[in-house]
């Protein structure tokens, strides 16, 4: 298994652009997650998906930022326009079940919006 | 919602002594508490996990302990090594994902 995969690794954009971040969560997990980490705000929660189906968005920072989950196996994270503080590293994580069990991270998306 | 404090935020130990994180939560709904590691540059790793039905988990030099009374947990590293340098993260159940404490640097100088 390759585990979850995340791309690009980095990005580097210009204020105003819009940003698409990808994620494949490991096959048979029914659960994804999209985590943001800052030095400042540490591993905040932005979205979850159970079966394809968003369950709690409210961490979402605004409008700017949207996710879907057209399939099982794949995720976006799209930022609309990027804003110099949407500088972080984002991670999408994936678990059998919703709570309580173990997450896999994947190797975090690197975003730098100059 | 779920509230995850952890402290310290960095922790210096020499090489062979112990290190101890601590982290309280707020939810006492909350029933699972795991920790993970992160080494610099790499994805979060779980590296042990304890439920609310237990009070002490263990293994090897590792080992989590839970107060549900308190709503308290914490990590207990023995015989700390070089590569026990890392930053560490607290975690407990909010609603149905995981929150996570801000973190813990620790370094271990040998």
């Amino acid at each position: 298994d390759a585990g979850v995969i995340q791309s690009p690794r980095h990005e580097v954009t210009e204020m105003g652009q819009e940003v698409t971040l990808r994620c494949k969560p490991i096959s048979g997990h029914n659960s994804l997650f999209w985590y943001r980490q800052t030095m400042m705000r540490g591993l905040e929660l932005l979205i979850y998906f159970n079966n394809n189906v968003p369950i709690d968005d409210s961490g979402m920072p605004e409008d700017r930022f949207s996710a879907k989950m057209p399939n099982a196996s794949f995720s976006t994270l799209k930022i609309q326009p990027s804003e110099p503080r949407d500088s972080a590293v984002y991670f999408c994580a994936s678990s059998f079940s919703m709570a309580n069990e173990k997450l896999f991270f994947g190797s975090g998306t690197q975003l730098s919006v100059l | 919602g779920e509230n995850v404090e952890q402290h310290p935020s960095t922790l210096s130990v020499q090489e062979g002594d112990s290190a101890v994180i601590k982290c309280t939560y707020s939810d006492s709904a909350s029933n699972y508490f795991p920790w993970y590691k992160q080494e610099l540059g790499k994805r979060p790793q779980l590296i042990i996990d304890i439920r609310s039905n237990v009070g002490e988990k263990k293994d090897q030099r590792i080992a989590v302990t839970l107060n549900k009374t308190a709503k308290h947990f914490s990590l207990h590293i023995t015989e700390t090594q070089p590569e026990d340098s890392a930053v560490y993260f607290c975690a407990a159940i909010g609603g149905t994902a995981l929150i996570f404490g801000k973190g813990t640097t620790l370094s271990v100088s040998s």
